[in-house]
């Protein structure tokens, strides 16, 4: 059974930086291209970017216009772990944090989420 | 990039059918047979429903179909049952520059 759980979310001062943590298990996490999807409450998904697998993409990221240049994504295969690293942080990134899997263009799997509130 | 146009709220009775459509333009939901479909409950993860314009995951009730024509994809709920009710989100691949965009979403509400 897949597994995804996110970790690392909390209250953050604007400009501040906080990172995120999922923890895979249950599939090949090592073949398995990533991603991050947030929700800003009450509102509707958004795709923050993606990190491709190592061995055959070499692990290379894409980012949505939004948080381009100020948001990271990469992983350690070795322990199952997926990250966001968040900087310039902005009141309109609070929002729930969901990782995900991707599948043929979609996102057959998420976590629970993790809150990420941005406020003074 | 904007969102993906839904409809905000669709309804029926268990029993009926329902169809959300879910709006684009010929870069994302026009240009290519990657649209999914997400089901969420208040306070859940969202969960995929529907891929590929038309393909259900595995579990996933076969009351459950997609479809496109155009820059317009279309889930239908067939059967509506009470536990359908919830929010439904559209996705669309839109190119290597853009990647994903999602829809508004639609509540919809079993009577």
């Amino acid at each position: 059974e897949v597994q995804l759980e996110e970790s690392g979310g909390g209250l953050v001062k604007p400009g501040g930086s906080l990172r995120l943590s999922c923890a895979a298990s249950g599939f090949s996490f090592t073949n398995a291209w990533m991603s991050w999807v947030r929700q800003a409450p009450g509102e509707g998904l958004e795709w923050l970017g993606l990190i491709k697998s190592y061995s055959h993409d070499g692990a290379t990221t894409d980012y949505a216009a939004p948080v381009k240049g100020r948001f990271t994504i990469s992983r350690d295969d070795s322990n199952y772990m997926l990250y966001l690293q968040m900087n310039s942080l902005k009141t309109e990134d609070t929002g729930v944090y969901y990782c995900t899997t991707v599948g043929s263009a979609s996102f057959p799997d998420w976590g629970q989420g993790t809150l990420v509130t941005v406020s003074s | 990039q904007s969102a993906l146009t839904q409809p905000r709220s669709v309804s029926g009775s268990p029993g009926q059918s329902v169809t959300i459509s879910c709006t684009g333009t010929s870069s994302d939901v026009g240009g290519y047979n990657y649209v999914s479909w997400y089901q969420q409950h208040p306070g859940k993860a969202p969960k995929l429903m529907i891929y590929d314009v038309s393909t259900r995951p595995s579990g996933v009730p076969d009351r459950f179909s997609g479809s496109k024509s155009g820059n317009t994809a279309s889930l239908t709920i067939s059967g509506l049952q009470a536990e359908d009710d919830a929010d439904y989100y559209c996705c669309s691949y839109a190119g290597t520059y853009v990647h994903y965009v999602f829809g508004t979403g639609t509540k919809v509400t079993v009577l």
